[in-house]
């Protein structure tokens, strides 16, 4: 049971570029997130999904974009990089049965746009 | 609008005495309420969680928390503190009924000293 996986781990990126931030989950979790993490910030919610084609804008959404096509998958889309996304990424998925109910973070993504 | 203030950036305690973080919010509803533990370049881990019931709630590692609803806070604690709690800790908030769209707080460092 591997939870929520995150891919990649580490990414530089030149500004303009865009990348997939990959999230994977084997729970069976309807619910699922992204935040970003910024020193001084805590995290803050990008966008998250309800289930299946389902997405809708948390906090921060600008810059970014999100499809959920199947349970498992939640990718979260830089269309055009900027320094300012430079962050730490995680991709939480929400458990909401009996006692086991809570989130569970993936180990997140350092992205660095230079 | 739901938030979360955890006053303290850092807190300093020596080995072996109590600990305390602290953690206020302002939400419109009765609250869920999140306790969370980072240790460096890692994910996020869940500590304990207020849904309803005991004020008190007990979690990982030895670690509590009380639900003070007159005072809107819900301060982590532990009776003695060990060098291996040295980690970023998070306070997190969301409206009754679901903890979707969860807000944390800005994060306390936490230096247990040897």
């Amino acid at each position: 049971n591997a939870g929520v996986t995150q891919t990649p781990k580490f990414q530089v990126l030149k500004t303009g570029q865009s990348m997939t931030l990959q999230c994977a989950q084997d729970m069976n979790h309807e619910y699922m997130s992204w935040y970003r993490q910024d020193p001084g910030m805590g995290l803050r919610l990008i966008h998250y999904s309800v289930g299946a084609g389902i997405t809708d804008q948390g906090e921060v959404p600008n810059g970014y974009n999100v499809s959920r096509s199947t349970t498992e998958d939640f990718p979260l889309r830089l269309l055009s990089a900027a320094p300012s996304q430079t962050s730490v990424y995680f991709c939480a998925t929400l458990g909401e049965q009996g006692s086991n109910y809570g989130y569970t973070f993936g180990s997140g993504t350092r992205l660095t746009v230079v | 609008a739901q938030s979360v203030a955890q006053p303290e950036d850092q807190v300093k305690v020596a080995e072996g005495n109590p600990l305390t973080v602290k953690c206020t919010y302002s939400v419109s509803g009765n609250p869920y309420l999140f306790w969370y533990v980072q240790y460096p370049n890692r994910g996020l881990q869940f500590l304990l969680k207020y849904i309803t019931g005991d004020n008190l709630v007990k979690g990982s590692y030895g670690f509590e928390a009380e639900f003070n609803k007159s005072q809107t806070s819900f301060h982590l604690k532990k009776p003695s503190a060990l060098v291996s709690d040295s980690a970023l800790y998070f306070c997190a908030v969301s409206l009754s009924g679901s903890a979707r769209q969860l807000t944390f707080g800005s994060g306390t460092q936490l230096t247990v000293l040897p």
